[in-house]
C-alpha cells in the first residue's frame, strides 16, 4: 500500500496564482486532514473531512478551499497565492475521526509564494 | 488553547533511554494520548498512543500517570536515527476534539554520540 500520497512535492507560485495540492490515500480511510507547518511551529489544521461529501474548516482554513468528491481524494486549492501561504503542507488520514484510529501522515509538500 | 506542555528541547546520549514528558491536566476521560516524531521536515510519524493503560510496542513506551495529567514517552535505546521533534497530542474520542486536532511545538530531542 502506498499510504498517503502527496504532490507537488515541491512548488513555486507567483502572487495570486492558484493551485491544488492533491492527496491521495489507499487506505479506504474515512478521515482526511490538511495540515501546515511554518518554520520553528507546530502543525496547525486547516481543513478536515469526516467522509465524501463532509468538508469543514479547521484553525486556519481563509485562502484555502477543499472538496471530497471521493474517499480517496482530498484536494487542497489555493485560489489566489499570498506570500503568507509559502509553508509546508502535510495531509493526513485515518481509518475514522474516532480518537482510537491512528493518523497517518503523507511526506509534505512545500510550497513557495512569491 | 494548548492542551499540551513539553519541555522546547532536551538532549540525551546515544545508547541511553530518552524520557520525554508531557503534561496534559486538562485531559478529560474520553481523550486518548498520542506521541508523533518528526524527522527534519518529513511527515509526522506515529509512535504509541494510550487511554488509561501503559502501552509499550516495538518503537517506544508510554506510561500515563494515574489521574492522567501527565505522561512520559520512553526510547528504551535511542539511537542518532531518533533526533527528531516529538509531539504529544490529546485526540478525544468522538466530537470537535477527535478531528480537530492541535499540535504543539513539540520536544526537540537530540540524541548525543
Amino acid at each position: 500500500n502506498a499510504g498517503v500520497t502527496q504532490t507537488p512535492k515541491f512548488q513555486v507560485l507567483k502572487t495570486g496564482q492558484s493551485m491544488t495540492l492533491q492527496c491521495a490515500q489507499d487506505m479506504n480511510h474515512e478521515y482526511m486532514s490538511w495540515y501546515r507547518q511554518d518554520p520553528g511551529m507546530g502543525l496547525r489544521l486547516i481543513h478536515y473531512s469526516v467522509g465524501a461529501g463532509i468538508t469543514d474548516q479547521g484553525e486556519v482554513p481563509n485562502g484555502y478551499n477543499v472538496s471530497r468528491s471521493t474517499t480517496e481524494d482530498f484536494p487542497l486549492r489555493l485560489l489566489s497565492a499570498a506570500p503568507s501561504q509559502t509553508s509546508v503542507y502535510f495531509c493526513a488520514s485515518s481509518p475514522g475521526s474516532s480518537g482510537a484510529n491512528v493518523l497517518t501522515f503523507g511526506a509534505g509538500s512545500r510550497l513557495t509564494v512569491l | 488553547d494548548a492542551k499540551t506542555t513539553q519541555p522546547t528541547s532536551m538532549d540525551c546520549a546515544e545508547g541511553r533511554a530518552a524520557n520525554l514528558p508531557c503534561n496534559h491536566s486538562t485531559i478529560s476521560g474520553n481523550e486518548y494520548v498520542y506521541w508523533y516524531r518528526q524527522i527534519h521536515s518529513q511527515g509526522p510519524q506515529y509512535i504509541i498512543h494510550g487511554l488509561k493503560n501503559n502501552e509499550t510496542n516495538e518503537m517506544a513506551s508510554l506510561i500515563i500517570t494515574e489521574d492522567r495529567k501527565s505522561s512520559t514517552l520512553i526510547l528504551p535505546h535511542a539511537t542518532l536515527r531518533d533526533t527528531a521533534v516529538y509531539y504529544c497530542i490529546v485526540r478525544a474520542l468522538s466530537g470537535a476534539g477527535s478531528y480537530q486536532l492541535t499540535f504543539g511545538k513539540g520536544t526537540k530531542l537530540s540524541v548525543i554520540p
